[in-house]
């Protein structure tokens, strides 16, 4: 199965900052990567998938960058509604076996 | 507007057995490929399962595999998923969600349910 190492874990970052989480695949995924945001008691959100393509809706200061095996999520200038668990998921094995990363909590400073 | 809704989950012992079903609507359900993700309490997600939009493949991760059957009913615009041998480690939150349909991103997801919770206890 084809591990995501996400990280960090957690951070703690401050309103108008700009945030980098980082996913790494055990082997290379081509752009077949997806991120997610989970706010408390909801389900997640789809934020980019193809590693780089903003879904519909989704504010243009998420970006995302990164093909192979190295993974980028960009919050560009942190908004109060983006404290939040954001999760990167390969679905480069796609029907089979799709994994997801452990998971960035980003907290208020 | 488009919506999935869960329902089914509870408290069950050890081995027995559950189905849960995932009501759509808003959308062509019968157009999209639909998978479970679960969710153990303060843990990460984990993809479960994924229906082809016509029932006609379907696969499981190696967790659940051969205890967990996911099934649809297009005339129905229901999901579901039949869980049985259950184990401690099964309880989560479970998920439904639809593939995003995209070519060269079915397998994420796009719409979610609000999700249903399973606890397995005796």
């Amino acid at each position: 199965a084809i591990r995501i190492t996400q990280s960090p874990s957690s951070l703690s970052a401050s309103t108008g900052d700009r945030v980098t989480i980082t996913c790494r695949a055990s082997q290379g995924i081509s752009s077949y990567l997806a991120w997610y945001q989970q706010k408390p008691g909801k389900a997640p959100k789809l934020l980019i998938y193809a590693a780089s393509t903003l879904q519909s809706g989704v504010p243009s200061r998420f970006s995302g960058s990164g093909s192979g095996t190295d993974f980028t999520l960009t919050i560009s200038c942190l908004q109060s509604e983006d404290f939040a668990t954001y999760y990167c998921q390969q679905y480069y094995s796609y029907p089979r076996g799709l994994t997801f990363g452990g998971g960035t909590k980003v907290e208020i400073k | 507007q488009v919506q999935l809704v869960e329902s089914g989950g509870g408290v069950v012992q050890p081995g027995r057995s559950l189905r849960l079903s995932c009501a759509a609507s808003g959308f062509t359900f019968s157009s999209y490929g639909m998978h479970w993700v679960r969710q153990a309490p303060g843990k990460g997600l984990e993809w479960v399962a994924v229906i082809w939009y016509d029932g006609s493949n379907k696969y499981y991760a190696d967790s659940v595999k051969g205890r967990f059957t996911i099934s649809r009913d297009n005339s129905k615009n229901t999901l579901y998923l039949q869980m049985n041998s259950l184990r401690a480690e099964d309880t989560a939150v479970y998920y439904c969600a639809r593939g995003t349909g995209i070519v060269g991103a079915t397998g994420a997801f796009d719409i979610w349910g609000q999700g249903t919770m399973v606890t397995v206890s005796s």
